[in-house]
């Protein structure tokens, strides 16, 4: 079934320490890509999100992530992490142009960053 | 600032009743879609809808579930009778369509079926 996948279910990280989210997705064709944050308690974010042009997107708070099209990823970069960075990570896609521009979302990563 | 706002934010009710949860777009969108966010499945697309018709509700349980927008600036999402797998945070999002889109998500109706 196509799906969208985020391999590390919970990460633990020191603070200061680099950070990268797995996303893969199986939609074939043009595919628009997006990173949620959500907060403790709160609704989600857009962190960033990819359409075309330059396959290295930056978003808000130092969050970047590369579009690998051969590789179907969009994985999530952090340098250098921070407490506040505690949250769930959700990899969207909205599969290839057919009118409905739904949004299909991974199970979500739990970060947890340590002070 | 302009938001999606969901009403209520927390329900609390006993089984075999009767569950309504609301939605008030971001003014001039005109796609909703309802989202439910368990621990086991993650979020899951219940329903959307592109100017007020509803596109896709493959992901709704159809026996107890139903999903409207009366108008432009309400959706609604109604489970009767309600069970205690119903049990989740349900996530109102918004947006408008074109290309270069995003959704934009409301603080959520968290429910629990006692």
């Amino acid at each position: 079934a196509q799906s969208v996948s985020q391999h590390n279910h919970h990460v633990i990280l020191s603070e200061a320490a680099s950070l990268e989210l797995g996303c893969n997705y199986s939609y074939g064709g043009t595919v628009n890509l997006f990173w949620y944050v959500q907060y403790p308690g709160q609704h989600l974010q857009l962190l960033l999100k990819y359409f075309s042009g330059d396959p290295l997107v930056k978003g808000i708070k130092g969050f970047e992530a590369e579009f690998i099209k051969s590789k179907f990823s969009f994985n999530l970069r952090k340098p250098s992490v921070q407490w506040s960075d505690t949250a769930e990570y959700f990899c969207a896609v909205t599969p290839p142009a057919s009118g409905t521009y739904k949004y299909i979302f991974g199970t979500g990563t739990r970060l947890k960053v340590l002070a | 600032d302009a938001r999606v706002t969901q009403t209520p934010r927390h329900k609390v009710t006993e089984m075999g009743q009767e569950v309504t949860m609301r939605c008030q777009p971001i003014l001039g969108h005109n796609t909703v879609f309802w989202y439910r966010q368990t621990m086991m499945q993650g979020l899951e697309l219940l329903a959307y809808f592109r100017n007020r018709a509803p596109l896709d509700d493959s992901g709704m349980p159809k026996d107890r579930f139903s999903a409207e927008m009366p108008d432009a600036t309400l959706a609604t999402l109604k489970i009767q009778p309600s069970e205690p797998r119903d049990s989740a945070v349900y996530f109102c999002a918004s947006a408008f369509f074109r290309v270069d889109t995003e959704a934009f998500f409301g603080q959520g109706t968290r429910l629990t079926v006692v």
